[in-house]
């Protein structure tokens, strides 16, 4: 059974380019969650999705991000025209749809920007 | 709104001794707890939970994690620390009956256990 899948495990994007990260959940979970951890910080919640639909985005930046979970295939997390300071790992979860469950953490995708 | 708090951003034990990892909480209604734990370069690992019960909750590794509803807090202790639990340990909160997505998570402590 595997885990919360999430790649590629690291990507190198030069200032301006776009990045895209994957996420695939844990078979029978059908709610993702994305968070952010930069250098010496702890996990900050960016977005919450269901499928093909965004539940709370309260975290995430105002510009250049968005996230998405369509019917099929994995969650995507995209962050257009990259600047150094997005450069953090970021972490997806997955859980069951029912409240009182926890959450399940991918082993995330460390992104540097140059 | 609710918060978690670790006091503490290094925790430093020698092998063998006990530790403990403060987590305080602040949340509206019945809490829901965790403990999870990150090695270097790698995903949290869930360690622990408390929903209801007994104050006191086992988890993986030897962990256990003490509910304490006056002092709102989630200590999480082993009694004889090992080199292999030096890792980043993450506290989470959310309101009982609420959904993952929910979850507050505190700026972790790392633990260095020395031999």
């Amino acid at each position: 059974n595997a885990g919360v899948m999430q790649n590629p495990r690291h990507l190198v994007r030069r200032r301006g380019q776009e990045a895209r990260l994957r996420c695939s959940p844990m078979k029978g979970h059908s709610h993702v969650y994305w968070y952010r951890q930069l250098p010496e910080e702890g996990l900050k919640f960016m977005v919450y999705l269901q499928k093909e639909n965004i539940i709370d985005e309260s975290g995430m930046p105002k510009e250049r991000f968005s996230a998405e979970f369509p019917k099929e295939g994995p969650s995507i997390l995209r962050i257009q025209q990259v600047v150094r300071g997005d450069s953090a790992a970021y972490f997806c979860a997955s859980s069951l749809n029912s409240p009182n469950t926890e959450a399940f953490f991918g082993q995330g995708t460390r992104l540097t920007v140059v | 709104a609710q918060s978690v708090a670790q006091p503490e951003d290094q925790v430093n034990v020698a092998e063998g001794n006990p530790l403990t990892v403060k987590c305080t909480y602040s949340v509206s209604g019945n809490p829901y707890l965790f403990w999870y734990v990150q090695y270097p370069n790698r995903g949290l690992q869930f360690l622990l939970k408390y929903i209801t019960g007994d104050n006191l909750v086992k988890g993986s590794y030897g962990f256990e994690a003490e509910f304490n509803k006056s002092q709102t807090s989630f200590h999480l202790k082993k009694p004889s620390a090992l080199v292999s639990d030096s890792a980043l340990y993450f506290c989470a909160v959310r309101a009982l009956g609420t959904n993952a997505g929910k979850s507050t998570f505190g700026d972790g402590t790392t633990l260095t256990v020395k031999p």
